[in-house]
């Protein structure tokens, strides 16, 4: 079955740590995306890819950094610069980015501070 | 961004009735897309619409778009227990390309 593969399911962070949090994709798409999560908010947008090798930041970067070295993956980590990290993350898909073509969601990561 | 709202926030509903939420936006879009959230879950997308349509159906989900209005509304007849849930709009700009999510309805359907 084609999807999206995000884990680990519930993560925690302690005070001045670095986490990354996993995104796989078997759709062979081109585009990727992170969102954020807020209780009572819609989602933001932390960073998206178009293609392999390029990222852009999106309303929400600070405190977080990606990398996509291959198609398939496209890590997000949550470093001790974002001071309130706690929520809930999505990583998405679609075929191109931005686009008439609906974006494919994993199943989230659940970040909390200890 | 939050450029779309939905309408309302929250919404119970016995099972077999009809539920409709409302989402409205602020600047001009390529399209309107509708997705579903289940309570811990990742999104799952419903129904795309383009500026130029003004309905679109799919199953038991009908979407209008009255891009005069700049608003949207969903309906899903005979809802069943499997439709609670949040519904969420997002609108692809037509100025910046980026997709904006609404806050979301909750629905409730009682059996």
């Amino acid at each position: 079955d084609g999807g999206i593969t995000q884990s680990p399911k519930y993560l925690f962070r302690k005070e001045g740590q670095n986490v990354t949090l996993s995104c796989e994709q078997n759709l062979n798409h081109d585009a990727m995306y992170w969102y954020r999560q807020d209780p009572g908010q819609g989602l933001r947008l932390i960073y998206y890819s178009q293609i392999v090798n390029d990222f852009q930041k999106g309303d929400i970067a600070e405190g977080y950094s990606v990398s996509r070295e291959k198609k398939e993956s496209f890590p997000l980590t949550v470093t001790s610069a974002q001071k309130n990290p706690t929520a809930f993350y999505l990583c998405a898909s679609s075929t191109r980015i931005f686009s008439n073509q609906p974006q494919h969601f994993g199943d989230g990561t659940r970040l909390s501070i200890l | 961004s939050q450029q779309g709202e939905e309408d309302p926030q929250a919404l119970s509903i016995q099972e077999g009735e009809n539920a409709t939420m409302n989402c409205s936006y602020k600047t001009s879009i390529n399209n309107l897309q509708w997705y579903r959230q289940n309570s811990g879950r990742g999104l799952v997308h419903l129904i795309l619409i383009r500026s130029n349509e003004r309905e679109k159906h799919s199953g038991r989900l009908r979407v209008t778009l009255d891009t005069s209005k700049k608003s949207s509304s969903l309906l899903i007849t005979a809802s069943r227990a499997a439709d609670t849930a949040s519904y969420f709009c997002a609108t692809l700009g037509s100025n910046d390309y980026k997709l904006s999510f609404g806050a979301g309805t909750t629905v409730t359907v009682r059996a």
